[in-house]
């Protein structure tokens, strides 16, 4: 079964920082882009950030530009995202998703990041 | 890199069909045939429904369909059933490997 487990999400405070983790099951992970996605309690869904297969390529919302950094370790099968300079605004469940079909499939269950004094 | 608009909510009688509307520009919608839709439940993972506009990956119901035309893409969900109940989203490319999602129309029952 194909399938994608985040962790490493909890609370942190305003310009502090906070590094996630997505483990990949049931495919071959460096032969897939990979996104991550978040969503703002009671909040629609925004695109973060994607990587390209062999982690050369990176791109990023506006907002996040320069906080946030997406990487991979294709041997390890696992997806990253480290959050720097968090701003309440960015508090969000935070989901990993593969690059599929030009959609996102399949998501993991996400992992909360919560950012408040 | 502004949401694509979607109408908050929109309903059906059980059987009936519902279309979703996600509004966008030239520069996303209107620009790509790489429009995806997604269903969430309360407290679950999204689920992509439809991709490149009106294709369904293996396993959705083929009473999901999509389209498009100019800068609007749709989700028509027939035969309304009770466990289509849930929020959708729509997504499209938006050039240099940038992505945007619609604002999330909840759907349900009348």
């Amino acid at each position: 079964e194909v399938q994608l487990v985040e962790s490493g999400g909890g609370l942190v405070q305003p310009g502090g920082s906070l590094r996630l983790s997505c483990a990949g099951y049931g495919f071959t992970f460096s032969n897939f882009w990979m996104s991550w996605v978040r969503q703002s309690p009671g909040k629609g869904l925004e695109w973060v950030a994607n990587i390209k297969p062999d982690g050369s390529d990176k791109y990023y919302v506006d907002s996040v530009k320069g906080r946030f950094t997406i990487s991979r370790d294709n041997a390890q099968n696992s997806l990253y995202l480290q959050l720097n300079s968090l701003r309440v605004e960015d508090t969000a469940v935070y989901y990993c998703a593969r690059d599929y079909l030009w959609g996102r499939s399949p998501w993991g269950q996400g992992t909360m990041v919560i950012v408040s004094s | 890199q502004s949401a694509l608009t979607q109408p908050p909510s929109a309903s059906g009688s059980p059987g009936q069909s519902v279309t979703i509307s996600c509004t966008g520009t030239s520069s996303d919608v209107g620009g790509y045939n790489y429009v995806s839709w997604y269903q969430q439940h309360p407290g679950k993972a999204p689920k992509l429904m439809i991709y490149e506009v009106s294709k369904r990956p293996s396993g959705v119901p083929d009473r999901f369909s999509g389209s498009k035309s100019g800068n609007t893409a749709s989700l028509t969900v027939s035969g309304l059933q009770a466990e289509d109940e849930a929020d959708y989203y729509c997504c499209s490319y938006a050039g240099t490997s940038n992505w945007v999602f619609g604002t999330g129309t909840k759907v349900t029952f009348l």
